[in-house]
């Protein structure tokens, strides 16, 4: 079985532009989360979907971050516009809904010019 | 609110030696606990998990880690250590199973070969 697939592994933006972050998650998984990773505030949670429902929004990242299921199969993540702070790893990671196990993407990592 | 410590954000140990890494937690009740492994350039993989019964928990490649109510803490263990041990190390909680997980900021393991 193919684990997540994330793309791109890498991103350069420039400050002000929009960039779209995909992941596939693990075939038959219900749910999908998007997190951010750095070494300041470690890993913090964007985006929550059950069943292609999102469930939790992510409190502070709603003004410029957007993540969408298009299918059980894809979901992106759209950070519109771009700031440097935005810069660091971009982790999905799907699971069997009720599972306590998720498996996650290798990541994206971003920078923000 | 919940919450995960590790206190120590680098910890280096000598091959063959012995293994600590500490994991505090806050939380009103006794929640599900993970310890997640991350190679470099990899995305995060779970080591072992606890949700009742046995304090002492067994994973994969020899870790386990032991489970205190009485000190909150969730230390993660092994006996010897292999160089190819050395990465991130992250304690997690989650409040009920299948929701999302409040990570620790995570322990930068390096073993001297």
């Amino acid at each position: 079985d193919a684990g997540v697939t994330q793309t791109p592994r890498h991103e350069v933006a420039e400050k002000g532009q929009t960039i779209i972050l995909k992941c596939e998650p693990v075939s038959g998984h219900n749910d999908l989360f998007w997190y951010r990773q750095t070494k300041i505030q470690g890993l913090e949670l964007l985006s929550y979907f059950r069943s292609k429902s999102l469930m939790e929004d992510g409190g502070a990242f709603k003004d410029r971050f957007k993540a969408e299921m298009l299918n059980s199969s894809f979901s992106t993540l759209k950070i519109q516009p771009t700031e440097p702070k935005d810069s660091a790893v971009y982790l999905c990671a799907s699971s069997f809904a009720g599972s306590y196990e998720q498996y996650f993407g290798p990541g994206t990592r971003l920078t923000v010019l | 609110a919940q919450s995960v410590t590790q206190p120590d954000a680098r910890v280096t140990v000598s091959e063959g030696a012995s293994l600590q890494l500490r994991c505090k937690y806050s939380y009103s009740a006794t929640p599900y606990l993970f310890w997640y492994v991350q190679y470099p350039r990899q995305g995060l993989q779970l080591l072992l998990k606890y949700y009742s019964g046995d304090p002492v928990v067994q994973g994969v490649n020899s870790f386990e880690a032991e489970f205190s109510k009485s000190n909150s803490s969730f230390h993660l263990q092994k006996a010897s250590v292999h160089w190819s041990d050395s990465a991130v190390y992250f304690c997690a909680l989650s409040p009920n199973m299948g929701y999302k997980l409040t990570f620790g900021t995570g322990t930068s393991l390096l073993v001297d070969p």
